[in-house]
């Protein structure tokens, strides 16, 4: 009973290169979120949507652009690949009024760019 | 904003025995505390959660303590046995830019050991 999908488990990409990472929620949350998460940082906030077209910066978002364009799905985007950004990429929903973590986690997308 | 501490960062003990990961927050505004479960390769998955008005919850063996006035707060497993060797992690809620944020530990890794 999958509820959060993101869309590959292991990706490789080079310098340079466009990624785009793809998450979708079967449970019709409102909020969704994307981390990275990196040995001895924990999960690190990049991006976040409480709405339909609605985004805002969390922790880290430099170097990323998100986009939501209906409810179900936030895709996040590395414009330009680089080597530090390499990292294991964890997404995550959440209903309206909650929004205290009570998360429901995606499998992860580890990401390698080389 | 919102800076979370968690310890130790790496924990073993002999099955049976109980085990504590302590974690302090920073921001008297924050007002939920989820402890999130993540077995290797799986994904963070909820196991436990205080709210500020609480000051103790339990779970079968699992139970959590808040401190409000020190802002700490802290997980415990009693009776461990080796399917709880996981990584843990403890994680802070509260208003940020007039939004729900979640401010997560750098995580334990819990090894019991058989």
């Amino acid at each position: 009973d999958v509820k959060v999908t993101q869309s590959s488990r292991y990706l490789v990409k080079r310098t340079g290169e466009k990624v785009f990472l793809e998450c979708v929620q079967d449970m019709d949350h409102e909020n969704m979120f994307w981390y990275r998460q990196d040995p001895g940082l924990g999960l690190r906030l990049i991006y976040f949507s409480y709405d339909v077209k609605m985004k805002e910066k969390g922790d880290i978002p430099e170097g990323y652009s998100v986009s939501r364009e209906k409810k179900e799905r936030f895709s996040l985007i590395l414009e330009s690949a680089s080597t530090n950004q390499t990292s294991m990429y964890l997404c995550a929903s959440s209903p309206s009024g909650q929004g205290r973590g009570g998360y429901t986690f995606g499998s992860g997308t580890r990401l390698t760019v080389v | 904003g919102e800076n979370v501490e968690q310890h130790p960062s790496t924990l073993s003990v002999q099955e049976g025995d109980s085990a504590v990961i302590k974690c302090t927050y920073s921001d008297s505004a924050s007002n939920y505390f989820p402890w999130y479960k993540q077995e290797l390769g799986k994904r963070p998955q909820l196991i436990i959660d205080i709210r500020s008005n609480v000051g103790e919850k339990k779970d079968q063996r699992i139970a959590v303590t808040l401190n409000k006035t020190a802002k700490h707060f802290s997980l415990h497993i009693t009776e461990t046995q080796p399917e709880d060797s996981a990584v843990y992690f403890c994680a802070a809620s509260g208003l940020s830019g007039g939004y729900q944020k979640v401010t997560f530990g750098t995580g334990t890794k819990l090894q019991v050991i058989p």
